[in-house]
């Protein structure tokens, strides 16, 4: 399986504030991306999946830059409730998904 | 059923011991993941089931390692001779399949079963 690289963090960042973390991914025929999160010891849960045109989930919004292998995951307005470790998952065919190993993200009152 | 359910939730067992962890899949999900995760890392790929069959093993980690599945549904994990370092929480996972290439499976997690091997 091929590598999905992030950088694990731990980002603090104050309350209300946004953050943004991306992902890097290495094989070029990769098709799908996603975003999972996943709370201290937890099992993941799909936070949002990633189309090429860029998309938006409330505060939450995913870009996918296919030229340069990366996907994205900007968070504006944080919440306390958005600390959580956020896995970037990608999939060269429809059943082959590889997760990265997570960044921790701790939002600070 | 509603959602994944995995048990046990906990296993504590002795090195060398043989274990089974069962996950059931939400009805009517034909794909299936076992996926590893030790404290701190990363979710580790173990196998994957679509229907009854295994296509991808690539991640099992030694011959100690099978799984299987059966009905479609029910799959077990099986671990024979556990060591130290197989210590961590085993997560399966289930998705319906709509498409082939066009389009990646999401994923419905079960809480885990957390194994500690002393």
């Amino acid at each position: 399986r091929k590598e999905v690289e992030q950088d694990p963090g731990p980002f603090n960042v104050p309350e209300g504030a946004t953050v943004a973390f991306n992902c890097t991914y290495s094989n070029s025929a990769s098709q799908s991306f996603f975003w999972y999160r996943q709370d201290c010891r937890k099992e993941p849960k799909l936070l949002m999946s990633v189309y090429s045109s860029g998309n938006e989930d409330g505060r939450f919004t995913a870009q996918l830059n296919r030229a340069s292998q990366y996907i994205s995951l900007l968070i504006r307005d944080s919440k306390l409730s958005d600390s959580a470790t956020y896995l970037c998952v990608v999939a060269v065919y429809a059943d082959g998904l590889t997760f990265g190993k997570g960044t921790h993200l701790i939002i600070q009152p | 059923g509603a959602g994944v359910s995995q048990s046990p939730s906990n296993k504590v067992t002795e090195k060398g011991k043989d274990v089974e962890l069962r996950c059931d899949p939400i009805s009517g999900h034909t794909a299936l993941y076992w996926y590893r995760q030790s404290l701190g890392q990363g979710l580790e790929f173990l196998i994957y089931f679509q229907g009854n069959s295994a296509p991808d093993k690539s991640g099992l980690p030694s011959d100690r390692f099978s799984a299987e599945r059966t009905g479609g549904s029910v799959s077990t994990l099986t671990i024979q001779r556990t060591q130290q370092e197989d210590s961590a929480v085993y997560l399966c996972a289930s998705s319906s399949r709509t498409s082939g290439r066009s389009g990646a499976n999401v994923l419905t997690f079960g809480a885990g079963s957390r194994l500690t091997v002393l």
